[in-house]
């Protein structure tokens, strides 16, 4: 069965520090996606980052980046110099193609892990 | 370009009152998808569409009913709302639903309390 683990419940930071953020998931199927969203204390949620599974490279966009490892079932996601408007909870997620399973591409959600970054 | 919208943003209902949950997008999206969210739950999938003319269940489909009005309206209906289903709902949709699973986009959310 499909899930993902976000262990960190909340994080609390200082700016200007590093944070990584886990994420760990389960799938029986080869080819799934994986994606990162953030949501802001005002709710709404925002698409980060998706990566399919047989793209291992790590990607880096301005002082975000993520580390896929497939030998460990993990797509951490690392805030670099961190801002107080980095401040959200951020959700990983994961979705196995098309009819593996009977899936349909769902997306499975881990519960989040809060980030509280301070002045 | 208003990417999915929702309304109403708030609602509160009483036991047992019925109401209907909008959703409109705008991007030519095929698949749409109801998903709620709760404290320490993450997101959980309700219904989802596919297609224009094709709805199915999710996760947690119990309680709830959804209709695909259209190519660009998905719409979720409580029958006789519940304490149970206070939560907050949000829509999102992706342009396809296939071998490359595309990347859902959320609306801004409604804010459901049922007393």
């Amino acid at each position: 069965a499909q899930k993902v683990t976000q262990a960190q419940t909340e994080i609390s930071v200082v700016e200007k520090e590093d944070v990584t953020l886990d994420c760990v998931y389960e799938t029986r199927d080869t080819t799934y996606y994986l994606f990162w969203y953030k949501q802001p204390p005002s709710g709404e949620l925002v698409f980060l980052i998706r990566r399919n599974s047989f793209d291992e490279q790590n990607e880096i966009s301005g002082r975000y980046s993520w580390n896929f490892q497939k030998s460990t079932s993990s797509f951490n996601f690392t805030i670099t110099a961190s801002q107080v408007v980095d401040s959200a909870v951020y959700f990983c997620a994961l979705s196995e193609a098309l009819n593996y399973g009977g899936s349909q591409g769902n997306l499975i959600f881990g519960k989040g892990t809060k980030l509280s970054v301070k002045p | 370009n208003a990417g999915v919208t929702q309304t109403p943003k708030f609602q509160v209902l009483k036991t047992g009152q019925s109401m209907t949950l909008q959703c409109a997008q705008d991007m030519n999206h095929n698949s749409m998808y109801w998903y709620r969210q709760d404290p320490g739950m993450g997101l959980r999938l309700i219904y989802y569409s596919a297609s224009e003319g094709t709805t199915d269940k999710g996760e947690v489909p119990n309680g709830y009913n959804v209709s695909r009005l259209n190519k660009r309206e998905f719409s979720l209906r409580l029958e006789s709302a519940a304490p149970s289903q206070t939560s907050v709902y949000f829509c999102a949709s992706s342009e396809l639903m296939g071998l490359g699973t595309d990347t859902q986009y959320f609306g801004p959310g409604t804010r459901l309390t049922v007393l």
